[in-house]
């Protein structure tokens, strides 16, 4: 079945230290990708997305390219701040109905 | 507009008993799903249903999970006889269109069900 593994956290990084959050999925057909953020005592909420092979989503200064010989969608960020600090969810969505099958979370920690 | 809401924010209950949870979706979103946030499990997927009818329940754990959509609109999420392994924090989400597999599904703050 349909599956979605990134890395494990925590992450802990230096305030403008370069990110990057591995994300690596098996499935059948073409699955959209997303990357999901929940900031401390706050709802999931969509950062960026890629709904076909060599799409690029971005948002906030975060990067992600949707690689289907690799099946990867890794996140980067060039430059990260206290503020980015929150848990990342890796996620595809099936093509049936779109339920969301998630990664199992990178918890990343920005120290000033 | 308004976004997800869920209630009751928390919940504590004791082994056995029934709880009932309630996922208001955005207006005029067709599609609504139901996830479970847990320590041991991290995030998966319950139920979805677009309009009143659930097209994928394949997500839900016993048959003592339930779960309806009335008026194209609210759902509750039923527990009967719970355990201390349903304590999780469940999630609502809803998105637009036919439940398509690009649509952005935007969730609601969760419910924090605790068996005691």
């Amino acid at each position: 079945g349909n599956s979605v593994t990134q890395m494990e956290g925590p992450v802990t990084l230096s305030e403008e230290a370069f990110l990057t959050i591995n994300c690596t999925y098996t499935a059948t057909g073409y699955p959209s990708l997303f990357w999901y953020v929940q900031y401390p005592g706050e709802g999931l909420q969509l950062l960026l997305k890629a709904t076909k092979a060599d799409d690029k989503g971005s948002n906030k200064g975060f990067e992600a390219t949707y690689r289907k010989e690799t099946t990867s969608f890794h996140l980067e960020k060039g430059s990260v701040q206290v503020s980015d600090s929150a848990v990342y969810f890796c996620a595809l969505s099936d093509q049936k109905g779109g339920k969301l099958i998630f990664g199992q979370g990178t918890e990343l920690s920005v120290k000033p | 507009g308004a976004g997800v809401s869920q209630s009751p924010s928390n919940k504590v209950t004791e082994k056995g008993k029934d709880v009932e949870l309630r996922c208001d979706p955005i207006s005029g979103h067709t599609a609504l799903y139901w996830y479970r946030q847990s320590l041991g499990q991290g995030l998966e997927f319950l139920i979805y249903f677009q309009g009143n009818s659930a097209p994928d329940k394949s997500g839900l754990p016993s048959d003592r999970f339930s779960a309806e959509r009335t008026g194209g609109s609210v759902s509750t999420l039923t527990i009967q006889r719970t355990q201390q392994e349903d304590s999780a924090v469940y999630l609502c989400a809803s998105s637009t269109g036919t439940g398509g597999w690009y649509n952005e599904q935007f969730f609601g703050p969760g419910t924090r069900l605790t068996v005691l």
